[in-house]
């Protein structure tokens, strides 16, 4: 039973540039949610998407953007890149239920290194 | 979110108990505590969550006191693998799914 993937696993991109991150959900999953790791650290919330549409948002500005398609997999845009983008971006997934208490699910992450 | 407060960091004798401490004092009633883990270059990797009872899996028991303002992980057999920085999380039930993590507890298993 596969986890959840991301890719790619380390992208190199220089300021101004745009980027693209994908992520599959754990099987069984229907919502995903992105979060943005800086060196030393705890991951911080980006957005949340759920039937294709995103959810709950965290401070981040519109720079962010996101995408969930009809088999549940996620993308995640970056536009404009600044040096301060420089970060691991984690994908989680999990069950949408309301109440929910079902554990989020992450992958390993894309370390994008900002030039 | 509700905050937690975890000690920056803690060493554990390989082979014992280690047993990590986290306060909750805000915590409300719709709220679980979520415990995730850490290890270099990769995801946080679920532990546990509970409300109010105490809680136990393969990995890891959560104890939570009464009055559910404080909780304590333990990992029965530490062993060099547990080496981690383990994040204390408390999550709304209703709502709001997010995670709000906080810097965590830097954890290094001694031989």
């Amino acid at each position: 039973d596969a986890g959840v993937t991301q890719s790619p696993t380390h992208l190199i991109k220089t300021r101004g540039q745009q980027v693209t991150l994908r992520c599959s959900p754990k099987s069984g999953h229907d919502t995903v949610s992105w979060y943005q790791q800086a060196l030393g650290q705890g991951p911080q919330f980006i957005f949340q998407y759920y039937e294709e549409e995103e959810r709950q948002r965290g401070n981040f500005p519109d720079r962010f953007s996101g995408h969930q398609f009809p088999n549940y997999s996620s993308e995640l845009n970056v536009n404009a890149l600044l040096l301060g983008d420089s970060a691991l971006y984690l994908c989680a997934s999990s069950s949408w239920g309301v109440p929910s208490n079902q554990p989020q699910h992450f992958g390993d992450g894309t370390r994008l290194s900002i030039l | 979110d509700a905050k937690t407060t975890q000690p920056t960091s803690m060493d554990c004798a390989e082979g014992r108990a280690a047993n990590l401490p986290c306060n909750h004092s805000t915590i409300s009633g719709n709220e679980y505590v979520y415990w995730y883990r850490q290890i270099h270059s990769q995801g946080p990797q679920y532990i546990i969550h509970g409300l109010k009872n105490n809680e136990t899996n393969e990995m890891a028991s959560l104890i939570i006191t009464e009055d559910r303002k404080s909780s304590t992980l333990i990992l029965p057999h530490a062993t060099l693998r547990d080496t981690a920085v383990y994040y204390c999380i408390v999550r709304a039930v209703y709502g709001n799914n997010r995670l709000a993590f906080g810097k965590g507890n830097q954890v290094v298993v001694i031989p």
